[in-house]
């Protein structure tokens, strides 16, 4: 079955530093993963996909992810945290193999950054 | 402007009351989804429909139901026999493989 691990419920860096936010996901057969984010109260954006092309990933906002496969690992980055990244990231992967597109969920990631 | 709007963005419910929470999209997506946000846990799965005039049950069903009469239109009804009603829930509607999200429509209990 298909699952995904966020490592660290919160991570905290300063402004200007590299954020990575870690995940670890299982799937038995190739997977589609997505990070989103979500600002208080509103509802989750879309920052980038891996769909089996390129395994590096350029989304919006300067992020960045890399899909590893013999690590099971789609870790998104940022070479330098802004204070409006503050938000919480949620990895997700498709489920199955079947056509009905349900996401699999981490348990999200919040990014403080402090001035 | 293409999209999906959720409301009312705030819905107070009272004991024994049903209440329904609307989604739309004009993004001509066949899927919908909804799922229930709670905090630390994630996005849990209610209900979803890949097509006009069928849905499907997601993992925490119990106590929801919804219909789909119009591709553009996933209302939710949020029914007296949930107990445990207070989240923020959120609708999406997929294209291929992405699902895109609502703004969202956080459900208080008086």
């Amino acid at each position: 079955a298909q699952s995904v691990t966020q490592l660290g419920s919160h991570v905290s860096v300063s402004e200007g530093a590299l954020v990575l936010l870690r995940c670890n996901y299982s799937s038995s057969v190739p997977p589609y993963l997505f990070w989103y984010v979500q600002y208080p109260n509103q509802g989750l954006q879309l920052l980038l996909k891996y769909t089996s092309a390129a395994t590096l990933v350029k989304g919006i906002n300067g992020f960045e992810a890399e899909f590893k496969k013999s690590e099971t690992s789609f870790h998104l980055t940022k070479p330098s945290a802004h204070m409006s990244d503050a938000a919480e990231y949620f990895c997700a992967v498709v489920h199955g193999s079947s056509n009905t597109g349900k996401l699999i969920f981490g348990q999200g990631t919040t990014l403080q950054v402090k001035p | 402007d293409g999209g999906i709007t959720q409301s009312p963005k705030y819905l107070f419910r009272k004991e024994g009351q049903n209440v329904t929470l609307s989604c739309e999209q004009n993004l001509n997506h066949d899927a919908m989804y909804w799922y229930r946000q709670d905090p630390g846990q994630g996005l849990r799965l209610i209900y979803y429909s890949q097509i006009v005039n069928d849905f499907q049950k997601g993992d925490i069903a119990e106590g929801y139901s919804v219909s789909r009469e119009k591709k553009e239109s996933f209302p939710l009804t949020v029914t007296s026999a949930q107990k445990n009603p207070t989240a923020f829930y959120l609708c999406a509607s997929r294209v291929g493989e992405t699902q895109y999200f609502g703004p969202g429509t956080r459900l208080l209990v008086l």
